[in-house]
């Protein structure tokens, strides 16, 4: 079975620019999360997306957003790039209605993707 | 502002040595506790949940316990070998947001 995979692996944009980043989660997951991993640090909660529903949000400015699709796809955009979004962006999936996401088996992560803002 | 720390931040054993690393914690609006392994170039996997005080899992040579009236967890490893080298994060699970707050992580390096 396929595990979550995200896309670009790698990514360079200067600032200013725009950014989407891709996940697709495993089969039969509907909750899609999104965090940001700086290095040194542990990741860092952006979004979290069941049933195409935004069900949480992080404390990142209104240049991140992001959506679910009807297959349970998502997208991370970031408008307006700036030096300290360089970062691992994790995707994560999981069954579980976030409701009861903080107690379940932990959430299943894609590779990352390897965004650098020169 | 919920905290989560991770201590130490790194660990370099010999192979055999077993280890143990901390998790400290929030220890209002609990809701579970959860153990990752981050292998380079890989995607964090899931070691453990947990969510009763006094839990204990066990996974192999990887063990964890569960304090949450004083806000920590362990995770030990008996007999390290150098494929346990990885970056050991857990999360905090909140039961008002039901999102998962991480720590910095340790890094653990097993030297043949």
């Amino acid at each position: 079975d396929a595990g979550v995979t995200q896309s670009p692996t790698h990514l360079i944009k200067t600032r200013g620019q725009h950014v989407t980043l891709r996940c697709s989660p495993i089969s039969g997951h509907k909750s899609v999360s999104w965090y940001q991993q700086v290095l040194g640090q542990g990741p860092q909660f952006i979004f979290q997306y069941y049933e195409k529903e935004e069900r949480g949000r992080g404390n990142f400015p209104d240049r991140f957003s992001a959506r679910q699709f009807p297959n349970y796809s998502s997208e991370l955009n970031v408008n307006a790039l700036l030096l300290g979004d360089s970062a691992l962006y994790l995707c994560a999936s999981s069954p579980h209605n976030p409701a009861r996401l903080a107690g379940a088996p932990g959430e299943f992560f894609g590779p990352g993707t390897r965004l650098t803002v020169l | 502002i919920l905290n989560v720390e991770q201590s130490p931040q790194s660990l370099h054993v010999q192979e055999g040595d077993s280890t143990n690393f901390t998790c400290s914690f929030p220890s209002s609006n609990f809701y579970a506790l959860h153990w990752y392994r981050w292998e380079t170039a890989k995607s964090p996997e899931a070691l453990f949940v947990m969510t009763l005080n006094g839990d204990e899992k066990k996974k192999g040579r990887i063990s964890a316990t569960l304090n949450t009236k004083e806000g920590y967890s362990y995770l030990y490893i008996k007999g390290s070998q150098p494929e346990d080298s990885a970056t050991y994060l857990c999360a905090f699970g909140s039961s008002n947001t039901g999102k998962l707050i991480f720590g910095q992580g340790t890094t653990l390096q097993v030297k043949p």
